[in-house]
């Protein structure tokens, strides 16, 4: 069964850091792009950032709210996608998905349940 | 940065024909994507560029794209087709954008 599973989301004061992970399974991750994708509650969907497949390079890219501040990182030994979140700020609380990036589709096909990060005092 | 625009919200008479808009600048030119959410649910991939249903969504979803509209289409619409749905395009200068989604009821 293809699946991502993501945890790490918890409570953490502004300024602080968090790193989410999302593991993968049922389908080659090595060869998959992967995206982190974040909903505030009650807002829509706001990409964050991705990674490519190391074979297409394994660059990064992020959205403006967050470039500076977080981090995407895989291990394709562990199957698993990570996302260093520092100096966070209460905008950043969200429900943070991981998501594939389909080759064939363009578009992403394969998201996890989503795990919550709150940022607060 | 680029941006996408769709209505709040949409309502549809169960059986009837919904349509959702979403508007950018020449998005006719892009290729757009579709999703659903339904709540407490992560997204749901339904049409991928532009006019594609992935296997499995009822081909009661269709899609379409030209000058500076996109449209998502659900034909007979059902109760569980309530939803917020939200387009997507990939722009060369802001990367992946979302619209800010459309709720969609079933009368």
């Amino acid at each position: 069964e293809v699946q991502l599973v993501e945890s790490g989301g918890g409570l953490v004061k502004p300024g602080g850091s968090l790193r989410l992970s999302c593991a993968a399974s049922g389908f080659t991750f090595s060869n998959a792009w992967m995206s982190w994708v974040r909903q505030a509650p009650g807002k829509g969907l706001e990409w964050v950032g991705r990674i490519k497949s190391k074979t297409d390079g394994g660059t990064t890219d992020y959205a403006a709210p967050v470039k500076g501040r977080f981090t995407i990182s895989r291990d394709d030994s562990k199957n698993t996608l990570y996302l260093q979140m520092n100096s966070l700020k209460t905008e950043d609380t969200a429900v943070y998905y991981c998501t594939t990036e389909s080759g064939s589709l363009d578009a992403f096909d394969i998201w996890g349940q989503g795990t919550m990060v709150t940022v607060s005092s | 940065s680029y941006e996408l625009t769709q209505p709040l919200s949409v309502s549809v008479a169960l059986g009837q024909t919904a349509r959702i808009t979403c508007g950018g600048n020449n998005i006719g030119s892009k290729n757009v994507h579709w999703y659903q959410q339904k709540p407490g649910q992560a997204p749901v991939l339904v049409i991928y560029r532009d006019s594609n249903r992935p296997s499995g969504i009822p081909e009661r979803f269709s899609g379409s794209n030209s000058g500076n509209t996109a449209t998502l289409t659900i034909s007979r619409a059902q109760a569980g087709d309530e939803a917020d749905y939200y387009c997507q395009v990939w722009d060369s200068s802001t990367a992946w954008v979302f619209g800010g989604g459309t709720k969609l009821t079933v009368l």
